[in-house]
């Protein structure tokens, strides 16, 4: 079946440091990918997307790159901020979507 | 636009008991999911309704069930309630034919089993 595999967190940075957070998937045929932010108490936020091989997603400094040789839509930032402090979900959906378990980033003054 | 919305945001319920909980898709939006994401757990897919039947669904048993109005709007009902079922339930509401590109999720209905 599809699922997806993130890195485990907390993840811990200071203000301005450069972040990365992997993901990969197992799917067949050519999901499209996601990145979706949820802050303390509220619900799902869609940060970026891609459909297909190569596209390349951004939205407020975040980018992924959708890798089919690698199956990888690693979120990065080149310069985190407080507000970033959040939980990040990686997920795939063809018909249905499949997220991962999340990771927590803090950013630290 | 009022996105989607959700009610109510909070309950409380006993094991046993029943539940039902609202889903209003946003506007225009024919399809609506519903997620049920534990405490520290990514979101899972319960199931969709589109066109007021269900038309996929995930690995939950029978005692989830739903409903879609012909104003697309939505209840998730969940009979003999466990302990396990305290969680964060969300909607998320798509066009049928766009639901696997673009979906847009509600605040969820945070309910607690006790």
């Amino acid at each position: 079946g599809n699922s997806v595999t993130q890195m485990e967190g907390p993840v811990t940075l200071s203000e301005e440091a450069f972040l990365t957070i992997n993901c990969t998937y197992t799917a067949t045929g050519y999901p499209s990918l996601f990145w979706y932010v949820q802050y303390p108490g509220e619900g799902l936020q869609l940060l970026l997307k891609a459909t297909k091989a190569d596209d390349k997603g951004s939205n407020k400094g975040f980018e992924a790159t959708y890798r089919k040789e690698t199956t990888s839509f690693h979120l990065e930032k080149g310069s985190v901020q407080v507000s970033d402090s959040a939980v990040y979900f990686c997920a795939l959906s063809k018909s249905i979507t499949s997220f991962g378990t999340g990771t927590r980033l803090q950013v630290t003054l | 636009d009022a996105g989607v919305t959700q009610s109510p945001t909070h309950l409380i319920k006993t094991r046993g008991q029943q539940v039902t909980l609202r889903c209003s898709p946003k506007s225009g939006h024919d399809t609506v999911s519903w997620y049920q994401q534990a405490l520290g757990q990514g979101p899972q897919f319960i199931f969709q309704y589109y066109e007021e039947e269900e038309r996929q669904r995930g690995n939950f048993p029978d005692r989830f069930s739903g409903h879609q109005f012909p104003n697309y709007s939505s209840e998730l009902n969940v009979n003999a309630l466990l302990l396990g079922d305290s969680a964060l339930y969300l909607c998320a509401s798509s066009f049928y034919d766009r639901a696997a590109y673009e979906q847009y999720f509600g605040p969820g209905t945070r309910l607690t089993v006790t």
